[in-house]
């Protein structure tokens, strides 16, 4: 079955920028809609944005003038990058699967912890 | 923006059952998604599209949608149930989350 998994820097400093790339396993990435969502500790959800693999993205918009997620088809992969982290950027960082035509999100990888600190 | 407000806390005795509600404005008018997440865990769906379940998901686990009021209701609450819950909507193309509701099996 399809199944996600997050990877990247545990540890970014302030005013740098936040890079994850999330790859997709056991299925395409070409079709579907691809968020990134993140939950600070001991809070909760704060979903960041989406892309679909043609490319067209959505981002929430607290974070709109920071955030950029991309994809790579060939590599089965999407990533975030978010630019001038603080202190309150640091979260567990989760990536999930909305599927084309439904609007929930059926599969999450196991979220990836990232610490803003210097 | 829209809102989604969550109890902070329901507890449910062992084998009974638990109503987790989820408030927003004319919330019966959209779609609410509910995820389970244990801790140290990834949220793991339980219902979509208001009443749906997904497979693997035990027919305790129900949801309703109308109104200003979403529910999820967990029937015959385990231990296992223990855990925090959120609702989930999508407003003007972006998604909202409620604030969580931690369940607890007393």
């Amino acid at each position: 079955q399809v199944q996600l998994q997050e990877s990247g820097p545990g540890l970014v400093k302030p005013s740098e920028t936040l890079s994850l790339t999330c790859t997709v396993s056991g299925g395409s990435i070409s079709s579907h809609y691809w968020s990134w969502i993140r939950q600070p500790p001991g809070k909760g959800l704060e979903w960041i944005g989406y892309i679909h693999y043609s490319g067209s993205t959505n981002y929430t918009p607290s974070l709109k003038s920071r955030v950029t997620i991309s994809v790579d088809t060939s590599k089965n992969q999407f990533s975030l990058n978010l630019s001038s982290v603080t202190a309150a950027d640091t979260a567990i960082y989760y990536c999930a699967r909305r599927p084309d035509g439904g609007s929930a999100f059926d599969i999450w990888g196991q979220g990836t912890m990232v610490t803003v600190s210097s | 923006s829209y809102e989604l407000t969550q109890p902070l806390s329901v507890s449910v005795a062992l084998g009974q059952t638990a109503r987790i509600t989820c408030g927003g404005n004319n919330i019966g008018s959209k779609n609410v998604h509910w995820y389970q997440q244990k801790p140290g865990q990834a949220p793991v769906l339980v219902i979509y599209t208001d009443s749906k379940r997904p497979s693997g998901i035990p027919e305790r686990f129900s949801g309703s949608n109308s109104g200003n009021t979403a529910t999820l209701t967990i029937s015959r609450a385990q231990a296992g149930d223990e855990a925090d819950y959120y609702c989930h909507v999508w407003d003007s193309s972006t998604v909202v989350f409620g604030g969580g509701t931690k369940l607890t099996v007393l």
